[in-house]
C-alpha cells in the first residue's frame, strides 16, 4: 500500500531556472496539499487542490509559483525563475474527503 | 499574534519518564487537532488526531483537548530515546482543510 510519493527527493537549480516538483497521492486520496518548510522555520501551507481544481491557494506567493492537479497524473508544484530564498523543503500531503493528511518524503530544493 | 504556539524547547526527559508537550491555538472555530513527529531531515509523521474535548489514548501516547482553554497537549509515557524528535502541533480551522502549524517542540530522551 504505497504512501504519498514525491519526486525528485533532491533538486538543485541555479537562480533563474524553473523547478518542477511532483506529488502522487496515496491510493484513494483525491485531496492534495503543498507545504513549505524553510530552514529553522515551521511548516507553511501553500495550496490545496482536488482533481482539476484549486480549492485554496491563499499560501502561494503571488508570483512565480503555480500548482496543478490534473485529471490524470501527479500534482505539480512549479516555481519559475527560482531565487535563493526558494531553497526549502517542499512537502506534499494527501487525504480522503475531510480526513487526516499523510505526508510524502518531501523534495529538498537548493537554489545556487 | 501566532495562530498556533508551542514551546520550542528543547525538552529533555530521562528514558522511561513522561514527556508532556503543549500547544495553544487562537482560532476558536478550530475543529481538528493533530500531533505530528518530525525527525531531522524527514517528513512529518502523524502521531495522534483529536476532535473532541477530553483525552484520547493510543499506546504510549495520550492527546488531551480543551476547547474552552484553546489548548491541546500530548503525553508520551515510558519515553524512549527513539522518541527524540520535533513534535509539531497542527490545527485545522474551518472547512478549507489547510493545517496551521506550530513551530514545534524539540524533545530529547536521554538514555
Amino acid at each position: 500500500n504505497a504512501g504519498v510519493m514525491q519526486n525528485p527527493r533532491h533538486l538543485v537549480r541555479r537562480r533563474g531556472q524553473e523547478a518542477r516538483l511532483r506529488c502522487s497521492p496515496m491510493k484513494g486520496h483525491s485531496h492534495v496539499y503543498w507545504y513549505r518548510q524553510l530552514p529553522e522555520e515551521g511548516l507553511k501551507f501553500m495550496v490545496y487542490l482536488q482533481k482539476e481544481n484549486i480549492i485554496d491557494e491563499s499560501g502561494m506567493p503571488k508570483e512565480r509559483f503555480s500548482a496543478e492537479f490534473p485529471k490524470e497524473g501527479p500534482s505539480i508544484l512549479r516555481i519559475q525563475q527560482v531565487v535563493r530564498g526558494d531553497s526549502a523543503a517542499y512537502f506534499c500531503a494527501s487525504s480522503r474527503q475531510g480526513e487526516t493528511q499523510y505526508f510524502g518524503p518531501g523534495t529538498r530544493l537548493l537554489v545556487l | 499574534q501566532k495562530e498556533v504556539e508551542q514551546n520550542s524547547g528543547p525538552l529533555s526527559v530521562p528514558e522511561g519518564a513522561i514527556a508532556s508537550l503543549n500547544c495553544t491555538y487562537s482560532d476558536r472555530g478550530s475543529q481538528s487537532f493533530f500531533w505530528y513527529r518530525q525527525y531531522s531531515g524527514k517528513s512529518p509523521e502523524l502521531i495522534m488526531s483529536i476532535y473532541s474535548n477530553g483525552d484520547k489514548e493510543d499506546g504510549r501516547f495520550t492527546a488531551q483537548l480543551n476547547k474552552a482553554s484553546q489548548y491541546v497537549s500530548l503525553l508520551i509515557r515510558d519515553s524512549q530515546p527513539s522518541d527524540s524528535a520535533t513534535y509539531l502541533c497542527a490545527v485545522n480551522a474551518g472547512n478549507n482543510r489547510k493545517l496551521i502549524w506550530g513551530l514545534g517542540t524539540s524533545l530529547a530522551v536521554n538514555p
